[in-house]
């Protein structure tokens, strides 16, 4: 099976604009988290969708958001950018039955805020 | 709320030498455990995890981790590095009931030959 995949890759923005980040889980899995990484905070979860619907949900300001769709591709959302969303942001799936699964994790895609 | 501790944010080995890296975690109900590495540039790929049952772990590449719940600790060790081992490793936990990973700050591996 094709692992997770994220696109963009890389993507640059400057502060005030929005992004979207898509990820592709792996096939047959519901479930999709997201996580952010950065150097001072570590890996820190943003929220989980299991079957288009939010179950989890991180401490993040509402700027960050996403959703999933019925082929369970998600995406993530950040409006009016800061400096400090300068990150990796991962996603990981799974088939969404317990919290004793693997998670499966994307390359991630690195955003850099000028 | 749940929480975990890597103890160093760097470890330095020799190659050939043994591997430890400590994990502690506190929970008030036992949880699943996790151990993570990243290679530079790349996601998060599992090396292992502890759910129920036996208590020692055997993961890929060599690693294992023994869940001590006396000493809330489940450290990752290998008997030999090898320099392909040098990445970062996290630990995880997920809370009964819940997916979400949270996950320590990370040691970096170092190998030298």
């Amino acid at each position: 099976k094709a692992g997770v995949t994220q696109t963009p890759r890389y993507l640059i923005k400057t502060r005030g604009q929005q992004v979207t980040l898509s990820c592709s889980p792996i096939s047959g899995h519901r479930s999709v988290s997201w996580y952010q990484q950065t150097p001072g905070q570590g890996l820190q979860f943003l929220f989980e969708y299991f079957s288009e619907t939010q179950r989890n949900k991180g401490n993040f300001p509402g700027r960050f958001s996403g959703r999933q769709f019925s082929n369970s591709r998600s995406e993530m959302n950040v409006s009016t950018l800061e400096l400090g969303d300068s990150a990796l942001y991962l996603c990981a799936s799974s088939e969404g039955q317990g919290p004793q699964e693997t998670q499966y994790f994307g390359p991630g895609t690195r955003l850099l805020v000028l | 709320a749940q929480s975990v501790t890597q103890l160093g944010s760097h470890v330095s080995v020799s190659e050939g030498a043994l591997v430890l890296l400590r994990c502690n975690y506190s929970s008030s109900v036992p949880p699943y455990l996790f151990w993570y590495v990243q290679y530079p540039n790349q996601g998060l790929q599992l090396l292992l995890k502890y759910t129920t049952g036996a208590t020692l772990v055997k993961g890929i590449n060599g690693f294992e981790a023994e869940f001590k719940k006396s000493e809330t600790s489940f450290h990752l060790t290998k008997p030999s590095a090898h320099m392909s081992d040098a990445a970062e490793y996290f630990c995880a936990v997920t809370p009964s009931g819940y997916s979400t990973l949270t996950f320590g700050k990370g040691t970096m591996l170092l190998v030298s030959p």
